[in-house]
């Protein structure tokens, strides 16, 4: 098992650009998560999803959009990037069972530079 | 005041010793409690799950104090590869989902 995917890697964007972030995972897993990370703020919340076809917001949801037409993937968009939006970003997924919290799973983060 | 509050450290440790973290949550309502370890420029990874009589795993000892809303983290006979950030995590429901928050994490070295 491959466990959580993402791509790219490493990204630079200019202002106004627009990009889609991929995450993967193999392991069934129902709940995806997208994090961002910056420095002295910990793990932020963007959005996340209960399942195939459905999408919630997090904490920080503005300037990003999500889908997760499939199970196994969960896509974050950033429609028109702003320099704010320089960040590490981390998918995560778990499958919760009896209503109590489960391991998640992260993904190798995705560092967006946009200048 | 932060939901999850950490003590950003570093430690600076030498190897061997004993070192404890604490993390303090402000929701009462929070019914899960985690730590996860993350190396540097790398994802987190959970290292053990927090229970309310205490648990162990090996040289970690995870304790939870609902009265006192904290939790913490003793690494006993310290290694050089513990060294990482260590991140209290917390979970409560949130309109019927689950909602983890992190806290900023404690950055822990050990000195050979």
């Amino acid at each position: 098992n491959a466990g959580v995917t993402q791509t790219p890697k490493f990204r630079v964007l200019k202002t106004g650009q627009s990009m889609t972030l991929l995450c993967a995972q193999d392991m069934n897993h129902e709940y995806m998560y997208w994090y961002r990370q910056d420095p002295g703020m910990g793990l932020r919340l963007i959005h996340y999803s209960v399942g195939e076809g459905t999408t919630a917001k997090g904490e920080v949801p503005d300037g990003y959009n999500v889908s997760r037409l499939k199970k196994q993937n969960f896509l974050l968009g950033l429609e028109s990037a702003a320099p704010s939006q320089t960040s590490v970003y981390f998918c995560a997924s778990s499958y919760p069972t009896s209503g109590v919290a489960e391991t998640q799973y992260f993904g190798p983060g995705t560092r967006l530079l946009v200048l | 005041r932060k939901e999850v509050e950490q003590d950003p450290g570093p430690f600076n440790v030498p190897e061997g010793a004993t070192v404890a973290f604490n993390c303090t949550y402000s929701n009462s309502a929070s019914q899960s409690f985690f730590w996860y370890r993350q190396d540097c420029r790398k994802e987190p990874k959970l290292l053990m799950s927090v229970y309310s009589s205490g648990n162990e795993d090996g040289r970690f000892t995870a304790q939870l104090n609902r009265a006192s809303q904290y939790i913490s983290l003793l690494i006993r006979d310290s290694k050089l590869s513990d060294s990482a950030t260590y991140l209290c995590v917390v979970n409560r429901f949130h309109f019927g989902n689950e909602k983890l928050t992190f806290g900023t994490g404690t950055r822990l070295t050990i000195i050979p």
